[in-house]
């Protein structure tokens, strides 16, 4: 079973602060990488995606790529409270159906 | 404007009924997928469709049944065999290109169970 963990949370930090959200993963071929932010009752939009070691920047937002040691962060610079939300990581496994393997979602709350 | 969208927004099922939730894609993707979501869950793959007029089931598809007879269009089926179906239902599509390729979400049905 090809698996990705996050912590559930929440996570709180202040507004103004940088908010860091981790993923971990199983598969080692593991090849792209989502984040998807969801608000409460809504459903999930996509943030960010990354296929490559190393950092992608995009705003406020950043995510970090680690294939070696199978993790994937990303780091929400100026924290506002309307980044409050659960941020789900994705990951395509290998095998080739390239259906992503969510999972269960980090919430975060910026207060102010 | 392209999107994916999802009706009714909040489907009430009675005890042996079986209810279609609808999605509709306009992004001209080939894969569309349905997920369920429950309280503090993460997304559960009930069915999947790379191509018109085929499905693979996904990981909890007992209980569910899908079409695709249009590119557009993938309903799906919530039979009396589901025994616990209130949940929040997603639908998803994406291109087949590869692992580059981004999923897309639709709305969201919200199934409650009378």
């Amino acid at each position: 079973q090809k698996e990705v963990e996050q912590n559930s949370g929440p996570l709180s930090v202040p507004e103004g602060a940088i908010a860091s959200l981790n993923c971990t993963y199983s598969d080692r071929g593991s090849q792209s990488f989502f984040w998807y932010r969801q608000y409460s009752g809504k459903s999930p939009e996509l943030i960010m995606f990354i296929y490559s070691n190393g950092d992608k920047e995009d705003g406020r937002f950043t995510a970090q790529l680690n294939k070696a040691s199978q993790y994937v962060s990303l780091l929400i610079r100026d924290s506002q409270p309307s980044d409050s939300a659960t941020y789900l990581c994705a990951v395509i496994p290998s095998g080739g159906s390239y259906i992503p393997t969510f999972g269960r979602g980090t919430s975060l709350i910026v207060h102010p | 404007d392209g999107g994916i969208t999802q009706s009714p927004k909040y489907l009430f099922r009675k005890e042996g009924q079986n209810v279609t939730l609808s999605c509709e894609q306009n992004l001209n993707h080939d894969a569309m997928y349905w997920y369920r979501q429950d309280p503090g869950q993460g997304l559960r793959l009930i069915y999947y469709s790379q191509i018109v007029n085929d499905f693979q089931k996904g990981d909890i598809a007992e209980g569910y049944s899908v079409s695709r007879e249009k590119k557009e269009s993938f309903p799906l089926t919530v039979t009396s065999a589901q025994k616990n179906p209130t949940a929040f239902y997603l639908c998803a599509s994406s291109g087949t290109g590869g692992f580059r390729e981004t999923q897309y979400f639709g709305p969201g049905t919200r199934l409650l169970v009378l």
